[in-house]
């Protein structure tokens, strides 16, 4: 098994500029969640997904959208990069309201 | 709303002393509570958890914690610190619905010889 695994590793943006990242696990979990990483801030929830095809914001959604149109997929957009979303981002996943698995981040800059 | 609160950005030791990194949490009904460790440049991983089974509770590399209830404390422990401790910790608590984890702003540990 692969676990959690994010695309890309890196990233570089300019203002403005759209992407979108990508989170795939094969566990065959529900639940999967979108954090992004800031320094002296911990983890802060972007979204979350209990189950295909549905979504819900966490404590800093301004910004980002979502989609699970796949189980084993969890999509997070960036529709008009700001520098404020230069961060680390992690995708997580569970199988309940057990532990999450956590997958290796995304290193994204915005310019 | 359940919150953590961790003592202490930055916590220093001397390789094979005892290692404390603290937690109180803040939850309305009783938590689930866990402690996460993060290598440099990687995601996290599951230290330990409590799920309202025994108080203190074993984790994976000679860790564990002890939920206080009177105190709402969750504090890590470890007898004898490696300088492959050395790391970032996250204490977490669950939502009322147990379908998200709140996180601390953690705790950065440092080892010296």
């Amino acid at each position: 098994n692969a676990g959690v695994t994010q695309t890309p590793k890196f990233r570089v943006l300019k203002t403005g500029q759209s992407m979108t990242l990508l989170c795939a696990q094969d566990m065959n979990h529900e639940y999967m969640y979108w954090y992004r990483q800031d320094p002296g801030m911990g983890l802060r929830l972007i979204h979350y997904s209990v189950g295909e095809g549905t979504t819900a914001k966490g404590e800093v959604p301004d910004g980002y959208n979502v989609s699970r149109l796949k189980k084993q997929n969890f999509l997070l957009g960036l529709e008009s990069a700001a520098p404020s979303q230069t961060s680390v981002y992690f995708c997580a996943s569970s199988p309940s309201r057990a532990k999450q698995f956590f997958g290796p981040g995304t290193r994204l800059t915005v310019l | 709303a359940q919150s953590v609160t961790q003592l202490g950005s930055h916590v220093s030791v001397s390789e094979g002393a005892l290692v404390l990194l603290r937690c109180n949490y803040s939850s309305s009904v009783p938590p689930y509570l866990f402690w996460y460790v993060q290598y440099p440049n990687q995601g996290l991983q599951l230290l330990l958890k409590y799920t309202s089974a025994a108080t203190l509770v074993k984790g994976i590399n000679g860790f564990e914690a002890e939920f206080k209830k009177s105190e709402t404390s969750f504090h890590l422990t470890k007898p004898s610190a490696h300088m492959s401790d050395a790391a970032e910790y996250f204490c977490a608590v669950s939502d009322t619905g147990f379908q998200k984890l709140v996180f601390g702003t953690g705790t950065r540990l440092l080892v010296s010889p």
